[in-house]
């Protein structure tokens, strides 16, 4: 089955710094990879997602990169605000049929205002 | 907006007790899961539906239930509590067709402690 690992499992930054937390994945099959962040006393919810056949995505202040061959994708959050500070989950699926999601383990990101 | 709701934001329950967590959601999603988050962990798939009485086991299914009796509602059942379910629970759905692609949208989860 797929593994994802995540690193750092804590991260404090200074605001208007940039963030990044890396992820990488054991199974080459897998194609879809979606970022979720988990506010205080909140369910995880989508912030962003690529799949296999782009190697980078931007959504105003975050963008997420892919390396198929290496295995490994990232978060990258830029000018980070008091805001950003939540839990941010990696995964990676094999589109179609029921397959399982695998998270990795969560990053905690602090931001200090 | 999709809405995830889960009927318990925290609950005590004893050893050996049973323990039903309750999940509803309201935007007819033939998909719903339930996880365990833990520190260090990360989440970790209990069981999951993909249509009414259909169910799969997940990664940690033992020691857990699962009921889904009508589209819109998705039952975790502890049969005999144990203090190593002590946990955050949380509820997910997703739309027919991306099986577990796509968006996941999760309740605000069940924190349950047993004593």
């Amino acid at each position: 089955g797929e593994n994802v690992e995540q690193h750092p499992s804590t991260l404090s930054v200074q605001e208007g710094d940039s963030a990044v937390i890396k992820c990488t994945y054991s199974d080459s099959a897998s194609n879809y990879f979606p970022w979720y962040k988990q506010e205080l006393g909140k369910g995880p919810q989508l912030i962003i997602d690529i799949r296999s056949n782009v190697g980078e995505k931007k959504d105003q202040r975050i963008a997420v990169t892919l390396n198929k061959t290496a295995k490994h994708f990232s978060l990258h959050i830029t000018e980070t605000q008091p805001e950003d500070s939540a839990v941010y989950f990696c995964a990676a699926i094999q589109e179609g049929g029921y397959q399982k999601v695998t998270f990795g383990i969560g990053t905690k990101l602090q931001v200090i205002p | 907006d999709v809405k995830v709701t889960q009927s318990s934001r925290y609950l005590v329950k004893r050893t050996g007790e049973k323990v039903f967590l309750e999940c509803v959601q309201d935007m007819d999603h033939e998909n719903m899961f339930w996880y365990r988050q833990d520190p260090g962990l990360g989440l970790r798939l209990i069981y999951f539906s993909y249509d009414v009485k259909m169910k799969e086991k997940g990664d940690i299914p033992e020691g857990y239930s699962v009921s889904r009796e009508k589209k819109e509602r998705f039952s975790l059942i502890l049969e005999s509590a144990s203090t190593n379910q002590t946990s955050m629970y949380l509820c997910a759905s997703s739309p027919w067709g991306t099986g577990n692609t796509g968006e996941l949208f999760f309740g605000e989860g069940s924190r349950l402690t047993v004593l």
